[in-house]
């Protein structure tokens, strides 16, 4: 299978950091995707890696090891407005399709 | 506005009803897709179409038909509707397939909260 981990829930405080990681098939690893999804509405993207190493964009950065199947997001200066799930998911050669993980659920308390 | 729209946004509906979900892309991209996701927030493919053709069709049954008159829209009917139909469904677009492609980044349309009593 192409199992997408990630853990289900955070908490973390206004002001924070926190680092939400995903592990992965790495047979066939073509990129891996976070969205951001708020409650009740459409998930948006926010980055993509298909190298090794970290990609940086304003608050949020996000990390790949290739050979660890392994990646995370992380997300500096927490805002109250970051509270929502994360969704890490995974593009494999051959493989038409984007596999979502089933979501990390991030709330970020004053 | 640039965007995917899906409509309705809510349905509720009683069980062994027939029902559509309308989805229009113009975004000028060239695939399309339909996702559901679940009480627990988890999101699973259903169907991939790349310029009206189906590319991608998972272990859906075949009471769900999608239909793709042309790129720019993507349907999906349900038959015969079951209590385990209820959740969200999402479509979206991308501008290429996403086999070994690279950033191909999907924008989603809001969802269509299907209830089925």
């Amino acid at each position: 299978g192409q199992n997408i981990d990630q853990p289900t829930e955070m908490t973390a405080t206004e002001g924070a950091i926190v680092q939400i990681n995903c592990t992965y098939q790495t047979s066939g690893f073509n990129g891996l995707f976070w969205y951001q999804q708020h409650a009740g509405e459409a998930p948006t993207f926010l980055s993509y890696n298909v190298l090794d190493g970290l990609e940086e964009k304003g608050r949020f950065s996000s990390f790949l090891s290739r050979s660890k199947g392994y990646s995370y997001l992380l997300l500096k200066e927490l805002q109250m407005k970051d509270s929502a799930s994360y969704l890490c998911a995974v593009t494999y050669t051959g493989f038409q399709k984007l596999v979502f993980g089933t979501g990390t659920r991030l709330l970020v308390s004053p | 506005d640039t965007a995917v729209s899906q409509t309705p946004k809510y349905l509720v509906t009683q069980m062994g009803n027939d029902k559509s979900i309308k989805c229009e892309q113009n975004l000028g991209h060239d695939t399309m897709y339909w996702y559901k996701q679940d009480s627990k927030k988890f999101l699973k493919i259903m169907f991939s179409y790349n310029n009206k053709e189906l590319i991608i069709n998972e272990t859906v049954p075949n009471r769900f038909s999608p239909k793709s008159p042309d790129k720019a829209h993507l349907n999906l009917h349900i038959n015969s509707l079951e209590l385990g139909d209820s959740a969200v469904y999402f479509c979206a677009s991308s501008q290429d397939s996403p086999s070994g492609s690279g950033a191909n980044v999907l924008t989603f349309g809001a969802g269509s909260r299907l209830t089925v009593l």
